[in-house]
C-alpha cells in the first residue's frame, strides 16, 4: 500500500503571503491520484485540489495550486494571498483504489 | 442536498460497553469507508465497502465491526470499546473507490472511552 508522508506539522503565514505545504508519498503504482483536503476548526473535511499522476500539468484552483513532481515522489500544496479562512489542517492524499492519508500540517495565518 | 450523516457528534463511555456509530449517505454511493484521526497520525482506515454485503479491513480494523446491509447505511460497531479507541471518527463515501473521486465525508464523532 502507499504511503504518505508531510514533515511539517505545523506552519504559520502571514495574511496575504504565500506558503507551500510538502507532501511526498510512496506507491509501486504508476496511475494514481492526489489530492489535499482541508480541515478547518469545524472538522469538516473539504477537498481543496485533486491532480491525475498522469498529467503533467499542475492543478489549480484559485489561490491554490500544486506542484507535482513525478519522478521525485512529491506533491506540494501552494496558497496564495493567504486569508485567516485558510487557517485549518490540511492533509495530503493518495488514491489508487485504496486513499491513504498524511499526517496533516496545522497552518495559522496571521493577520 | 447531498451528504453523509453521520452520528452521533459527540459520545462518552466507558470500557467494555457496546456502541454504533452511524452513517448513511444519499448520494447512491458504492464505496464508503471508516476513519479514525489520531494527531500526529492522520486519518487512519479502519474498514471500507465497496458495495453492498462487500467489507474489507483497512490499516486498523482491531475492536471495530461493520456492516453493509444497504447500499446507504455503514455502521462502526465497537463491540468492547477501549480508552486507545478515544479518537475522531469519519465516516466518507464516493461513487467508487477508484481514480480521482472525491469522497464525501460525514461531520465526524469525537469519542471518549473512559
Amino acid at each position: 500500500a502507499q504511503t504518505v508522508t508531510q514533515s511539517q506539522p505545523e506552519m504559520s503565514v502571514q495574511e496575504a503571503e504565500t506558503v507551500t505545504l510538502s507532501c511526498t508519498y510512496d506507491t509501486s503504482e504508476s496511475n494514481y491520484y492526489l489530492f489535499w483536503y482541508k480541515q478547518p476548526p469545524s472538522r469538516q473535511m473539504i477537498l481543496v485540489i485533486r491532480q491525475e499522476a498522469y498529467k503533467q500539468q499542475n492543478a489549480t484552483e484559485n489561490r491554490f495550486s500544486v506542484n507535482f513532481q513525478k519522478a521525485a515522489k512529491s506533491f506540494s500544496l501552494k496558497i496564495s494571498d493567504s486569508q485567516l479562512g485558510d487557517t485549518a489542517m490540511y492533509f495530503c492524499a493518495c488514491n489508487n483504489n485504496d486513499m491513504r492519508f498524511g499526517a496533516g500540517t496545522r497552518l495559522t495565518v496571521k493577520p | 442536498e447531498a451528504q453523509v450523516t453521520q452520528n452521533p457528534r459527540y459520545l462518552i463511555t466507558v470500557t467494555g460497553k457496546k456502541l454504533t456509530v452511524t452513517c448513511s449517505q444519499n448520494m447512491n454511493h458504492e464505496y464508503m469507508s471508516w476513519y479514525r484521526q489520531d494527531p500526529g497520525l492522520g486519518l487512519r482506515q479502519i474498514y471500507y465497502s465497496m458495495n453492498v454485503e462487500v467489507t474489507d479491513k483497512g490499516d486498523v480494523p482491531e475492536g471495530y465491526k461493520v456492516s453493509r446491509k444497504e447500499k446507504r447505511n455503514f455502521p462502526l460497531i465497537l463491540e468492547s470499546p477501549s480508552p486507545n479507541q478515544t479518537s475522531l471518527y469519519f465516516c466518507a463515501s464516493s461513487l467508487s473507490q477508484w481514480g480521482n473521486e472525491k469522497l464525501f465525508f460525514g461531520s465526524g464523532t469525537q469519542l471518549s472511552v473512559l
